[in-house]
């Protein structure tokens, strides 16, 4: 049974630092990964989609890495801003394209 | 281009109630799903359509939720009767193709309040 694990639940850092947010999964026949934004009260938007034969995706300041041996994924934020707060959600595609979520975490970039 | 669309975007309700929730995907979009987040969660699938046909129901409890999928197109979720444990947001989402390939766009969900 697939399992995805966020590390860290919270994370509190000064406006302009860069961050990284972690992703873990237990079984590597992933189809692909996306990541995902919550704002409080609000649905999910996309940010990155990752296929299985792909190691990385970029858009703007953000760059997602998969490495499907290790069952890990990365996502990384340049020069953070208050505007990026939010909860930040992991999830890998079955066959079916079912998305298991890992539990997200909650970022908060300090003005 | 539209994004998925949802209603009502809020529901408080009592135990043992009723409650129904509405979902037109994006155009086009072959295949549509509905989640439950609960409260510090991860969203996770109760239902999958690939056009109205169900590829995956098996999270649902089907004793009192229940899903069809009109004409391949919108979609409704029921609950009958509502149990405080189903207080959550319930997200629908869509994407293009019938693959594991393609991303999902999620709309703004429905949070659902249990008394």
């Amino acid at each position: 049974k697939q399992e995805v694990t966020q590390i860290p639940a919270a994370l509190s850092v000064p406006e302009g630092e860069n961050l990284v947010l972690n992703c873990s999964f237990t079984d590597s026949a992933i189809y692909n990964l996306q990541w995902f934004r919550q704002d409080p009260g609000k649905g999910l938007t996309s940010l990155l989609l990752i296929q299985s034969s792909q190691r990385e995706q970029t858009s703007g300041r953000l760059n997602a890495s998969l490495d499907k041996s290790s069952g890990r994924s990365t996502l990384y934020i340049a020069a953070s801003q208050p505007g990026d707060s939010a909860t930040y959600l992991c999830a890998v595609s079955s066959n079916t394209g079912k998305l298991i979520f890992g539990q997200g975490t909650t970022l908060q970039v300090k003005p | 281009e539209a994004g998925v669309a949802q209603s009502p975007r809020y529901k408080i309700i009592e135990k043992r109630q009723s409650v129904a929730f509405w979902c037109n995907p994006i155009s086009g979009h072959a295949t549509l799903y509905w989640y439950q987040q609960i409260l510090g969660q991860g969203p996770k699938l109760l239902i999958q359509f690939q056009n109205n046909g169900v590829v995956d129901d098996s999270q649902l409890p089907k004793d009192r939720f229940s899903a069809e999928r009109l004409k391949g197109v919108d979609s409704t979720l029921k609950i009958q009767p509502a149990k405080l444990e189903d207080s959550a947001v319930y997200l629908c989402a869509s994407s293009f193709g019938t693959t594991s390939y393609n991303e999902q766009f999620f709309g703004p969900g429905t949070r659902l309040t249990v008394l």
